[in-house]
């Protein structure tokens, strides 16, 4: 159980173009949904929050107009990379707690990788 | 929520027990001690949490001082596949989101 996918795997888009990344919770309800950045060599940075049906919370320095979330329902958060560069470059992982779950174990997707050219 | 303060590497011999401390001298009351892993180009995986008792699952257990200023993670006959980034993490117990922060972590490198 608990098992957190992400959409697409991986992906190369062209530089200016915008991409969507899909995470989803394939076997509980997840309340809150939560998107890091990993850049090669270095921890995961958490880039923000999402709860369902609600604004996601950004982290310092994340710039909610690039990087636009949507947590429409209990099972799905999306992430959208708008007008990417090269610099956005990295692998996106996200990661889950269950609903009505009091410890704060979080549930990981595989991440996807994002190159931009 | 406290900082930690982990070995940047280890090595560990396949089948021995891996011992990965954690030192977390300013943790308060209310907090806890998580532990995550990330294998190479994954995501991270939950391990096993504690707040003052030690814990022990299937995959590890944690032993956690009676200062509760450090813990160490065991993990009782180390296998290949848990070479990995171990993550120590301290987080409040009443936080409302549950946001992890992730430090920089114990690179374990289990060796045949």
């Amino acid at each position: 159980g608990a098992v957190v996918s992400q959409h697409p795997s991986w992906v190369i888009c062209k530089s200016g173009t915008s991409v969507k990344i899909e995470c989803r919770s394939l076997d509980f309800q997840a309340t809150t949904m939560f998107w890091y950045r990993q850049f090669p060599k270095q921890s995961l940075m958490l880039m923000a929050t999402s709860n369902e049906g609600s604004k996601a919370t950004y982290e310092q320095g994340v710039e909610k107009d690039k990087f636009l979330i949507n947590h429409a329902s209990l099972t799905l958060s999306t992430l959208t990379v708008t007008s990417a560069h090269p610099e956005d470059s990295s692998f996106y992982i996200c990661s889950a707690r269950e609903r009505d779950n009091w410890s704060y174990e979080q549930y990981f997707g595989p991440g996807t990788r994002l190159t931009v050219t | 929520d406290a900082k930690t303060t982990q070995p940047t590497s280890m090595d560990c011999a396949e089948g021995r027990a891996a011992n990965l401390p954690c030192n977390h001298s300013t943790i308060s009351g209310n907090e806890y001690v998580y532990w995550y892993r990330q294998i190479h180009s994954q995501g991270p995986q939950y391990i096993i949490h504690g707040l003052k008792n030690n814990e022990t699952n299937e995959m590890a257990s944690l032993i956690i001082t009676e200062d509760r200023k450090s813990s160490t993670l065991i993990l009782p006959h180390a296998t290949l596949r848990d070479t990995a980034v171990y993550y120590c993490i301290v987080i409040a117990g009443g936080t409302s989101y549950g946001k992890l922060t992730f430090g920089q972590g114990t690179i374990l490198t289990v060796h045949p």
